[in-house]
């Protein structure tokens, strides 16, 4: 199993959307989590982080975390074709460095 | 300025050359990465170190080497390229301070190729 998973997608919305990125994790003492975009042949950009039980909403993103069931996700209201990019989920346990998922292809379509 | 730089961002070169690749930044942060990322296998760690006297292997390491010239450079080299090293490499930062939860922020990457 890997530490960190995520389905490959692509995940295909249509514009104005809700679109629902999933991520799981192997490691129970995980404590802190990431949601990163990544355009085609640029590097991950950080879009939100989530340490505690619960939502966070910044804009048009809530990530939510449950750690009981060890699962991550991240909502984008109003999607956009510019939204269309992976996301990368990645965790990070204690002083390790984080550990990634493959990450989620999202299609926006207009 | 960009925060976290590298170079150079492409590079072609040959089986059993050496090579190495730079990352520098100005975010004064004390921590910094290598990762290599292939298509459908996500970002993978290649070193990592927490400061200039502390460098610790990620779970690729074999064929790479690295050194932490100063707090805010950090170089990966590549003693004898093979193809499968072919791949886009990252180099990221993070604050060890005082509340920080360890947010990795990314260099432009370089897409390295070995024929």
């Amino acid at each position: 199993q890997k530490e960190v998973e995520q389905n490959s997608g692509p995940l295909s919305v249509p514009e104005g959307a809700i679109a629902s990125l999933n991520c799981t994790y192997s490691d129970r003492v995980s404590q802190s989590f990431f949601w990163y975009r990544q355009y085609s042949g640029k590097s991950p950009e950080l879009i939100m982080s989530i340490y505690s039980n619960g939502d966070k909403e910044d804009g048009r993103f809530t990530a939510q975390l449950n750690k009981a069931s060890q699962y991550v996700s991240l909502l984008i209201r109003d999607s956009q074709p510019s939204d269309s990019a992976t996301y990368l989920c990645a965790v990070c346990t204690g002083r390790r460095a984080l550990t990634f998922g493959s990450g989620t292809r999202l299609q926006v379509q207009p | 300025d960009a925060d976290v730089t590298q170079t150079p961002r492409n590079r072609i070169t040959k089986t059993g050359k050496r090579i190495m690749l730079e990352c520098s930044q100005t975010k004064g942060h004390d921590r910094m990465y290598w990762y290599r990322q292939d298509p459908g296998l996500g970002l993978r760690l290649i070193y990592y170190s927490f400061d200039v006297k502390d460098i610790n292997k990620g779970e690729i390491s074999d064929g790479y080497s690295v050194s932490r010239q100063a707090q805010a450079k950090f170089s990966l080299s590549l003693e004898s390229a093979i193809p499968n090293q072919t791949a886009l490499y990252f180099c990221a930062t993070s604050d060890l301070g005082f509340g920080s939860y360890n947010e990795q922020f990314f260099g432009p990457g370089t897409r390295l190729t070995v024929l």
